[in-house]
């Protein structure tokens, strides 16, 4: 158990609907990343939190959105699905994003849009 | 931003080292050298990371050139759960566009043969 919690672990959904992935950090950690992983492009990035407020944005699409609450925790929401988001996504946390550490990623969360 | 540059597989004998090359030429003075390995279907895992100086934990050793434009991570004897995809990754935690985040290439892909 890395510390990083991402539920659900599989989710399985039809094209055009909606869904919302949930990351809770590692206990002190800040700052939290969103990464996508499919099979033809590797990992990329998608989008940064830092304490709530978002930092920094990759290459998220415009159909996708995030946030991070009070709590930390930070939920990626896809919506519109099309069968090419069916990936991996990861949710990784570092205390803050100007420290030299290492990120800390979870198990992720598999998509499979049908 | 700047980037580095792997071998896309490299082999390897069951509890042999392994030393796996990186090249950084256009590295800065803010990057620090990051190194993370992925299982299949598992979350990237953090390895070791460096900024000048050779780095050694429980898992791994790393070596950094003395000009920082190369770096070599280094398994001291190789088992079969080492194999993995290996990025070689340079994290900037300067204040400036990049806000320290991760950019993963496509790694090394590790091969452990019993």
């Amino acid at each position: 158990d890395s510390g990083v919690t991402q539920t659900p672990k599989h989710l399985i959904t039809a094209t055009g609907q909606r869904v919302t992935l949930r990351c809770s950090p590692r206990s002190g950690d800040l700052s939290v990343y969103w990464y996508q992983q499919s099979l033809d492009q590797g990992l990329q990035f998608l989008i940064q939190y830092y304490n709530g407020e978002e930092r920094a944005k990759g290459n998220i699409l415009e159909r996708f959105s995030a946030q991070q609450f009070p709590d930390l925790h930070s939920e990626l929401n896809l919506s519109s699905l099309e069968l090419g988001d069916s990936a991996l996504y990861f949710c990784a946390s570092t205390v803050e994003a100007h420290a030299p550490g290492g990120y800390t990623f979870g198990s992720g969360t598999r998509l499979t849009v049908v | 931003d700047a980037k580095t540059t792997q071998p896309n597989s490299m082999e390897s004998n069951e509890e042999e080292p392994v030393h796996l090359p990186c090249n950084h030429s256009t590295i800065s003075g803010t990057d620090y050298i990051h190194w993370y390995r992925q299982l299949p279907s598992q979350g990237p895992e953090y390895v070791i990371h460096g900024l000048t100086s050779n780095v050694n934990n429980r898992m791994a050793s790393l070596a950094i050139a003395e000009d920082r434009k190369s770096s070599t991570l280094i398994l001291h004897r190789a088992t079969l759960r080492d194999a993995a995809v290996y990025y070689c990754i340079l994290r900037d935690v300067g204040y400036g566009g990049s806000q320290g985040n991760l950019i993963f290439g496509k790694g090394t892909k590790l091969s452990v043969k019993p």
